[in-house]
């Protein structure tokens, strides 16, 4: 089945550090791809999607590119504010899959 | 701004007593979904409606059930909670057309003593 594979963390960094949260999938066919955020005390909201191979999506200094050679998605941003601490999701939709299946989260903490 | 709203953000229940978790968008959306969130586990889908009165099991169905009746609401059922059900609940909704976007309810923590 479809799964995902996201780095560990806590991850912890000093602000205006350059920032890399790793994601592979597993998956059959065409699945889209989603970063998700949760900040404290909230519920998930999107960071950002690509639906095909090479795209890349963005939002907020996030970006991220789906590589299909090697089945990755990961989250990258170029400099870190305190703002930016919180936990991140991936996650991918099969395609005409309502469902998502999401990686376990990654706790990143700023500090400044 | 689109919303989806959880009745409760702090929950105590007793074991053995029958919850109820409420779930409200404003969106027409089809697709509303439940799912726990625990440490290190992610997040893990309960159960999935498409359409009123429509429900489909997600990984964890087993001590819950759902109950879609309305197309804005959906109603997460522990019939006897246990203590490992203690958990984080996020309610979730999307339109229907694959791949879609799921905006997220604030969730419930619940505690089952």
């Amino acid at each position: 089945g479809d799964s995902v594979t996201q780095m560990e963390g806590p991850v912890t960094l000093s602000e205006e550090a350059f920032l890399t949260i790793n994601c592979t999938y597993t998956a059959t066919g065409y699945p889209s791809l989603f970063w998700y955020v949760q900040y404290p005390g909230e519920g998930l909201q999107l960071l950002l999607k690509a639906t095909k191979a090479d795209d890349k999506g963005s939002n907020k200094g996030f970006e991220a590119t789906y590589r299909k050679e090697t089945t990755s998605f990961h989250l990258e941003k170029g400099s870190v504010q305190v703002s930016d601490s919180a936990v991140y999701f991936c996650a991918l939709a099969n395609f005409g899959n309502e469902k998502l299946t999401f990686g376990t989260g990654t706790r990143l903490t700023i500090i400044p | 701004d689109v919303k989806v709203t959880q009745s409760s953000r702090y929950l105590v229940k007793r074991t053995g007593e029958k919850v109820f978790l409420e779930c409200v968008q404003d969106m027409d959306h089809e697709n509303m979904f439940w799912y726990r969130q625990d440490p290190g586990l992610g997040l893990r889908l309960i159960y999935f409606s498409y359409d009123v009165k429509m429900k489909e099991k997600g990984d964890i169905p087993e001590g819950y059930s759902v109950s879609r009746e309305k197309k804005e609401r959906f109603s997460l059922i522990l019939e006897s909670a246990s203590t490992n059900q203690t958990s984080m609940y996020l309610c979730a909704s999307s339109l229907s057309g694959g791949a879609s976007e799921q905006f997220f309810g604030p969730g419930t923590r619940l505690t089952v003593l």
